[in-house]
This record gives C-alpha cells, sequence and structure tokens, in this order.
C-alpha cells in the first residue's frame, strides 16, 4: 500500500463549479497535512494547510483532515480556469524528512 | 532574498555522463530537500540536508549525491547518468517541519 494514495484524474469540471480534491494516507503519524498546486512545467506552490484534524478556510479553498479516517480533501469554490493545475497532497510527520510525502497528483481543468 | 531558484533550466546529458544541479534557497531556511519527478508523477523524495549535514535519504542509489552550502545553496551531483534519470529535478527549502516548503521552478534532466 503506497503511503499516499490520489485519484490522478484528469477531473474537467465547469468554471464556477465546486471542486473536491481528496487523499487517503497510511500513516498514522502524519500531523501536518499540506496542499500543493503545480502548473504545467512549474514547481508546486504551498496552498495552504492544516495542522491535525479540522478544518482550515482561506479565500475560495477550504482545506479538511479526518485523521480517523485517513482522509485528506481540498474544496475549490467557484472554480477559475486559472485554478487548472496539478493538485498534490503532501501529509508531514513529526522529526522531519522520513514523513515528507506527495501524492501522485490530480489534474484539474476547469473549462470556461 | 526570497525564493528558491535552480540552475540550469533544462539540461542534456549523454548516459553514463556525470550533472551537477544547483539550487539557492530562500535565506533562512536551514533544511533543503531534492526530489525526482518523473512526467505524470508526484515528486519522490531523493535526500535532505539540514545544516550542511545529510539528514535522510529515499529510495535513491549511491551515484545520488548532494551537497548543501552555509550560503543556503545545496547541489544534487549524479553520476553514470542512466535514461531513466530523466525527469524535473526540484529543490525544495523550508524552515522547520510543519511549515511546509518552497519549491524552486526545476531543473528539466534529459538523459540520451
Amino acid at each position: 500500500q503506497k503511503e499516499v494514495e490520489q485519484d490522478p484524474g484528469p477531473l474537467s469540471v465547469p468554471e464556477g463549479a465546486i471542486v473536491s480534491l481528496n487523499c487517503t494516507y497510511s500513516n498514522s503519524a502524519f500531523q501536518y497535512f499540506m496542499w500543493y498546486r503545480q502548473y504545467s512545467r512549474k514547481g508546486p506552490e504551498l496552498l495552504m494547510y492544516t495542522y491535525s484534524s479540522g478544518n482550515k478556510e482561506d479565500g475560495r479553498f477550504t482545506a479538511q483532515v479526518d485523521k480517523s479516517s485517513k482522509y485528506i480533501s481540498l474544496f475549490i469554490r467557484d472554480s477559475q480556469p486559472s485554478d487548472s493545475a496539478t493538485y498534490l497532497c503532501s501529509p508531514e510527520g513529526p522529526g522531519g524528512y522520513q514523513k515528507v510525502t506527495f501524492g501522485i497528483g490530480t489534474k484539474l481543468q476547469v473549462i470556461p | 532574498e526570497t525564493g528558491v531558484t535552480q540552475s540550469p533550466t533544462h539540461l542534456i546529458k549523454t548516459r553514463g555522463q556525470q550533472v551537477t544541479l544547483r539550487c539557492s534557497s530562500q535565506s533562512g531556511h536551514n533544511t533543503v530537500s531534492w526530489y525526482q519527478q518523473a512526467l505524470g508523477q508526484g515528486p519522490q523524495f531523493i535526500f535532505q540536508y539540514y545544516r550542511e549535514e545529510e539528514n535522510g535519504r529515499g529510495n535513491f542509489p549511491p551515484r545520488f549525491s548532494g551537497l548543501q552550502f552555509p550560503n543556503y545553496s545545496s547541489e544534487l551531483n549524479v553520476n553514470a547518468l542512466e535514461l531513466d534519470d530523466s525527469a524535473l529535478y526540484l529543490c525544495a527549502s523550508s524552515f522547520r517541519v510543519g511549515d511546509g516548503y518552497t519549491f524552486g521552478s526545476g531543473t528539466r534532466l534529459t538523459v540520451v
């Protein structure tokens, strides 16, 4: 079993739709949960992160973590064509490198 | 200085050659990690340096080696290049666990 599982997509939605992106993970030691956005031919950029279980909202983006089910979600409201990118989830644990793992990434396309 | 810069942006090498990729981390970030990202895949962890010492390594052979310098710059060296080493190589720096990583735009290496 991979440490982080993520549906690679592609996911195509019309502009204005609500997008739900999800990851599951296997290591219960993870404590920090990051979402990165990666545009084509660019490095990933940190979008937002949460610590432990709960929700965090930042503008049109909401990150949600359920540690009991090891499930991570990112919701995008009022999606825009500029949101078209690959979204990578990345849980981190205490103590450094061993726990920095990325999912395969979900490719999102928002159609005008 | 803000951000992470990588050089060169593109590189073509012949199988069996050696290559050095360079990264300039964000000032104050003592931790730097290197990742390999094949097309359509998430970043795969190569190794991490903290204050000029390697403190973690992924599942990569010894011909992948690195250095970190006091001025927040670092290098990734790959010896005896193989065709499968063709990928985007990403450098990322962080201040501490849980802060997330700041990525460079990467070096696209093609081995022919």
